[in-house]
């Protein structure tokens, strides 16, 4: 089963407006993270954000921010005033248990592609 | 400047050759990996490596090889064996303790089989 699903293919927004890129997981363990990347056409992976699941928080960093629903097993990634850099692929992923080397393994979703139009 | 060097950036093999690609850290991070990305796909584990000396499959080791000889360094050797080789390879490190643990990763190498 897919522990990482994340629906939308493509997403188009346009400059300077918000736009929420959906991410849905699966697991048991009840310690887990989950986190968002960005990939550019040039290929590298930028981390993004991180929610832990005992975090009480909705996790924020700048235009950044993770909508957490834990019952709903939800993780979408909020881009507030979208900027044409800000095309790329990106890709949610979690890590499944605490500590220092255990969840060492991120499992990562196939990712939606997002086109910011001027 | 610390990071993840992959390299080579780009290659090419023909059917039946092993490569190696390299990634290197100077990070002192205490776990790398290697995973293989497909076109319009997502990242796929091949393999882990959390201390020197020791690492561990993940989904596809089939066809692949490591070695963790040093803790900066973890190179990934694409065998005959790996039936459909060609694909974006990302090593990545981590640090053990940090509040998130999040991956850091290389530029990528991308393999091409001729």
């Amino acid at each position: 089963a897919q522990k990482i699903t994340q629906t939308q293919p493509g997403m188009f927004v346009q400059e300077k407006e918000a736009v929420t890129l959906d991410c849905t997981y699966d697991t048991s363990d009840p310690s887990y993270g989950l986190f968002w990347y960005k990939q550019p056409s040039s290929g590298e992976m930028i981390f993004l954000i991180y929610q832990g699941s005992y975090d009480q928080q909705n996790a924020t960093e700048g235009r950044y921010s993770l909508n957490f629903q834990k019952a709903r097993k939800s993780a979408n990634l909020v881009i507030s005033a979208s900027q044409l850099g800000d095309s790329a692929m990106y890709f949610c992923a979690m890590r499944e248990g605490v500590g220092e080397t255990s969840g060492s393994r991120l499992t990562f979703g196939e990712g939606t592609q997002l086109t910011v139009n001027p | 400047d610390g990071g993840i060097t992959q390299s080579p950036k780009y290659l090419f093999r023909k059917e039946g050759q092993n490569v190696t690609l390299s990634c290197e850290q100077n990070l002192n991070h205490d776990a790398m990996y290697w995973y293989r990305q497909d076109p319009g796909q997502g990242l796929r584990l091949i393999y882990y490596s959390q201390i020197v000396n020791d690492f561990q499959k993940g989904d596809i080791a089939e066809g692949y090889s490591v070695s963790r000889e040093k803790k900066e360094s973890f190179p990934l050797t694409v065998t005959s064996a790996q039936k459909n080789p060609t694909a974006f390879y990302l090593c990545a490190s981590r640090i053990f303790g940090g509040p998130a643990g999040e991956l850091f990763f290389g530029e990528g190498s991308r393999l091409t089989v001729l």
